[in-house]
């Protein structure tokens, strides 16, 4: 089972600061089957990269995904109040996996 | 657009079974698969298993194997998931998602229910 292991499990930022969210694997995951998803408290989890760096219908463009391999990294260009909530990574290269997630909170 | 609208709250004492369904529209159902995650009290996201509508073939997650049961109504677009043998820490919000790839079981999930929350308490 590939373990993917997301750091930090906190970033403490303001809004209009760039976060970079970080998921690591524990072998790689094949073709960047790798998605992102977004989920605030009482909601059910949304979306936001496939492949990687695709971004899914509706998600804005401050939203960016990159890496390959064992390393793979979410990047918020500018954090607007609405983007502060819990990220998880995922692969689906070899069954499917969730990382434990990073919390993005209000500095 | 699919949506996925998920059956209500469930009480159920240690050792029972809980059924939770999932009825899907907006796309074709046998072209696509249904997953369903587990979600803890504060914690992360944990796949369970998916089901292929088109011919009701199952793929669990080790962890789950032998207490879930997924299974799909075609003629009704209700995915069912069934978890047995409960225990305090099966305390969780269940999640069916959406993901459509022919051919690929394992895949992103693009729509998601809204969750049912299940308590394990005697």
């Amino acid at each position: 089972e590939i373990v993917l292991t997301q750091s930090p499990g906190t970033l403490s930022l303001s809004p209009g600061e760039r976060a970079t969210l970080s998921c690591r694997a524990s072998q790689s995951v094949s073709s960047t089957y790798l998605a992102w998803y977004q989920q605030k408290p009482g909601q059910a989890p949304r979306l936001l990269i496939y492949g990687a760096s695709s971004r899914a219908t509706g998600v804005p463009d401050r939203f960016s995904g990159s890496g390959s391999g064992t390393d793979f990294t979410l990047t918020i260009s500018r954090l607007e109040p609405e983007d502060f909530a819990v990220y998880y990574c995922q692969q689906y290269g070899s069954s499917l996996t969730f990382g434990g997630g990073t919390k993005v909170e209000i500095k | 657009e699919v949506q996925l609208v998920q059956s209500g709250a469930e009480v159920k004492k240690p050792g029972a079974t809980v059924k939770i369904s999932c009825k899907f529209s907006g796309y074709t159902f046998t072209d696509s698969y249904i997953h369903w995650v587990q979600q803890a009290p504060g914690k992360g996201l944990v796949w369970m298993g998916v089901v292929d509508p088109e011919d009701g073939k199952t793929i669990y997650a080790e962890s789950f194997q032998g207490r879930v049961t997924i299974t799909a109504d075609t003629s009704t677009d209700i995915a069912y998931m069934d978890l047995s043998s409960l225990r305090s820490e099966d305390r969780a919000v269940y999640y069916c998602a959406h993901s459509s790839s022919p051919g690929y079981y394992f895949y992103y999930m693009d729509v998601w229910g809204k969750g049912t929350t299940v308590t394990v308490s005697s």
